[in-house]
């Protein structure tokens, strides 16, 4: 079946600095793919949604300066905390679809903590 | 808009009893619905989806979950629950106007007693 790498699993940082959260679609072509964010014990919330080639759309409240994301091929798209700060602690977790098969295949998700 | 309503935060079963986590959903259209589990620290597996064909729609692990659209409804069950069920679920629809994208319910947490 379908396989979504996310890398890495999880991630300290200092505050300040940036970190790259990696999301590879294995063994099909992501046309899409969508990144979320999950507080403790709470829901995924949509970060914003990435076609290949094109520039992500950001849902209302994201600051796409903050949270930079790449979708430069069908197998690989990026997410970049920039400048990150303790309140940026979180679960993330990446999502590629296949429209062709209509499925979403989720990443393992990205723990990251800024200290 | 789509949207989806996850009726409980939290349901406790004992372990070989039924399950039952409900959902129900708001869409323009007609809806491409998903349940997902997520275990703790980690991504989110499929469980099951529907998108307009049998209303009765099977899983994996034993669970299924019936399309109703009279109630608008979309509730999951699983005859007989085990320890390993117990987890974070999720009822989803998908959103054809924005790429697909998925709208997540608020999740109910599952516990499962021996």
């Amino acid at each position: 079946g379908a396989v979504v790498s996310q890398h890495p699993s999880w991630v300290i940082c200092k505050s300040g600095t940036s970190v790259k959260i990696e999301c590879r679609s294995l063994d099909f072509q992501a046309t899409t793919m969508f990144w979320y964010r999950q507080f403790p014990k709470q829901s995924l919330m949509l970060m914003a949604t990435s076609n290949e080639g094109s520039k992500a759309t950001y849902e209302q409240g994201v600051e796409k300066d903050k949270f930079l994301i790449n979708h430069a091929s069908l197998t690989l798209s990026t997410l970049t905390v920039t400048s990150a700060h303790p309140e940026d602690s979180s679960f993330y977790i990446c999502s590629a679809s296949d429209r062709l098969n209509y499925g979403y295949t989720f990443g393992s998700g990205t723990r990251l903590t800024v200290v | 808009a789509q949207s989806v309503t996850q009726l409980d935060s939290h349901v406790s079963v004992s372990e070989g009893t039924p399950v039952l986590l409900r959902c129900n959903y708001s869409s323009s259209y007609s809806p491409s619905l998903f349940w997902y589990v997520q275990h703790p620290n980690k991504g989110l597996q499929l469980l099951l989806k529907y998108t307009s064909a049998a209303t009765l729609v099977k899983g994996i692990n034993g669970f299924e979950a019936e399309f109703k659209k009279s109630e608008t409804s979309f509730h999951l069950t699983k005859p007989s629950a085990h320890m390993s069920d117990a987890a974070e679920y999720f009822c989803v629809v998908s959103d054809p106007g924005g790429y697909n994208k998925l709208i997540f319910g608020a999740g109910t947490r599952l516990a499962v007693h021996p």
